[in-house]
């Protein structure tokens, strides 16, 4: 099983700021990595996949890079809707797709 | 509009049985495989169960292997998670979620997901 490890557990960040999270793989994911939002009672939303390729909608303020076992979310410019929790997931070698941890961006 | 539409949880003793239903519509959903995934209170996103389109191949988390089964009926547009033997860890939020088969790798990843259903374990 492909364990998942994102960093850090919690981002304070100031509106406006630029946030970076990290999300590393226990053997490499080529670039089968995706990244989903969650805000608090709702439901996950996919926002990159492929590890950079931006889903259908997502603003261009969100970015994902990264292949075989380190990757990056970059927000570049935080909004309010922006603060949420982020988790990455591969989907190279499964069962089981594999989720980290998450990481919360909190407002600073 | 996609829409995916989970229903079915509730509260239920140890060792109880639940069938969750999804109910999908905006898309062909015969054509797509289907995936559910869970979320325990305060936790994150775990992997539940996997179909292809035509429930060929299905996978299970080892966490549920032999005790759930995942299903679904082409005809009803509609994906179901037969859950017996439950555990007060079965506690979860539990998403239908759909797979999206990304055309320039040929691997497939969840692309859309219900608003959940909740089901509780406890006596």
């Amino acid at each position: 099983e492909i364990v998942m490890t994102q960093s850090p557990a919690t981002l304070s960040v100031s509106p406006g700021e630029r946030a970076t999270l990290s999300c590393r793989a226990s053997q490499s994911v080529s670039s089968n990595l995706a990244w989903y939002q969650q805000k608090p009672g709702q439901a996950p939303r996919l926002l990159i996949y492929g590890a950079s390729t931006r889903a259908t909608g997502i603003p261009a303020r969100f970015s994902g890079s990264g292949s075989g076992t380190e990757f990056t979310l970059t927000i570049s410019s935080l909004q309010s809707e922006d603060f949420a929790v982020y988790y990455c997931q591969q989907y190279n070698n499964w069962p089981p797709r594999t989720f980290g941890q998450g990481t919360k961006v909190e407002i600073k | 509009e996609v829409q995916l539409v989970e229903s079915g949880g509730g509260l239920v003793q140890p060792g109880g049985s639940l069938r969750l239903s999804c109910a999908a519509s905006g898309f062909t959903f015969s054509s797509y495989s289907m995936n559910w995934v869970r979320q325990a209170p305060g936790k994150g996103l775990e992997w539940v169960s996997y179909i292809s389109s035509s429930s060929s191949t299905i996978y299970y988390a080892d966490s549920v292997k032999g005790r759930f089964t995942i299903s679904r009926d082409n005809a009803k547009n509609s994906l179901y998670l037969q859950m017996n033997s439950l555990r007060a860890e079965d506690t979860a939020v539990y998403y239908c979620a759909r797979d999206h088969v990304d055309f320039w790798s040929g691997y497939s990843f969840m692309d859309v997901w219900g608003k959940g259903t909740t089901v509780t374990v406890s006596s």
